[in-house]
């Protein structure tokens, strides 16, 4: 079981936006700005999307929006895009024993 | 450009040790941290530790302290991660990952870059 709670899939048609949630803890989410969301491809290597809640690294579409309410993030994904399908993450800085959770993932498919 | 090239596949025996390398180029090797996720076959993604070759210090996720050893060499601009004792459950793909933590382990800011992954098999 991990730590941080994702829905297991989602599903949307393309142009639809979609919203993936992440719960955790007030020691986790809760307390800090430091959520960050992934994007992997079946047989790649994990892309960051979204760091410290809502920014964006370089390069990744504005499509990506986070937020945070509480101890729940979300991702949100806007316009639906067939190479948006795809297991989704994310992850929580929490202080005390393990830093960095990670949410159980979510796949994305786009009808 | 920015990247880490891991070394190759493994394959290891029930008790034995791996060692994997994360070689990175492109970037000031000493101004970001390198962070260590695994996945295990079908599963999601876990935090196992960071490495700063700033100064060296580590972060274990708990349940690795003991058998996890994370070391640099700056002068390669080469991460290593060995996991000791290894069983069955340890197979999975090891990824590293940049990290923009550099000093103590105070926050987290994401993984930016990412390494190709390193399947080590245990059987």
């Amino acid at each position: 079981q991990s730590a941080l709670t994702q829905p297991a899939s989602v599903s949307g048609s393309p142009g639809q936006s979609i919203t993936i949630s992440c719960t955790g803890t007030n020691s986790d989410i809760g307390a800090f700005t430091y959520v960050s969301w992934y994007q992997q491809h079946p047989g790649k290597a994990p892309k960051l999307l979204i760091y410290e809640v809502t920014s964006r690294p370089s390069g990744v579409s504005d499509r990506f929006s986070g937020s945070k309410s509480g101890n729940t993030a979300s991702l949100t994904i806007s316009g639906l895009q067939a190479q948006d399908e795809a297991d989704y993450y994310c992850s929580s800085y929490r202080v005390r024993h393990t830093h960095v959770l990670f949410g159980g993932g979510t796949r994305l498919t786009v009808l | 450009q920015v990247q880490l090239v891991q070394s190759g596949p493994e394959m290891k025996k029930p008790g034995a040790s791996v060692k994997v390398s994360c070689k990175a180029s492109g970037y000031s090797f000493s101004d970001y941290g390198i962070s260590w996720v695994r996945q295990a076959p079908g599963q999601g993604l876990e935090w196992m530790g960071w490495i700063s070759p700033y100064n060296g210090n580590t972060n274990f996720a708990q349940r690795y302290q003991g058998r996890v050893t994370m070391a640099t060499d700056t002068g390669t601009s080469t991460v290593y991660m060995e996991l000791r004792g290894l069983v069955s459950d340890d197979t999975a793909v090891y990824y590293c990952a940049r990290d923009p933590v550099l000093v103590n382990y105070y926050y987290h800011s994401g993984l930016d870059v990412w390494g190709q992954g390193t399947t080590v098999t245990v059987s």
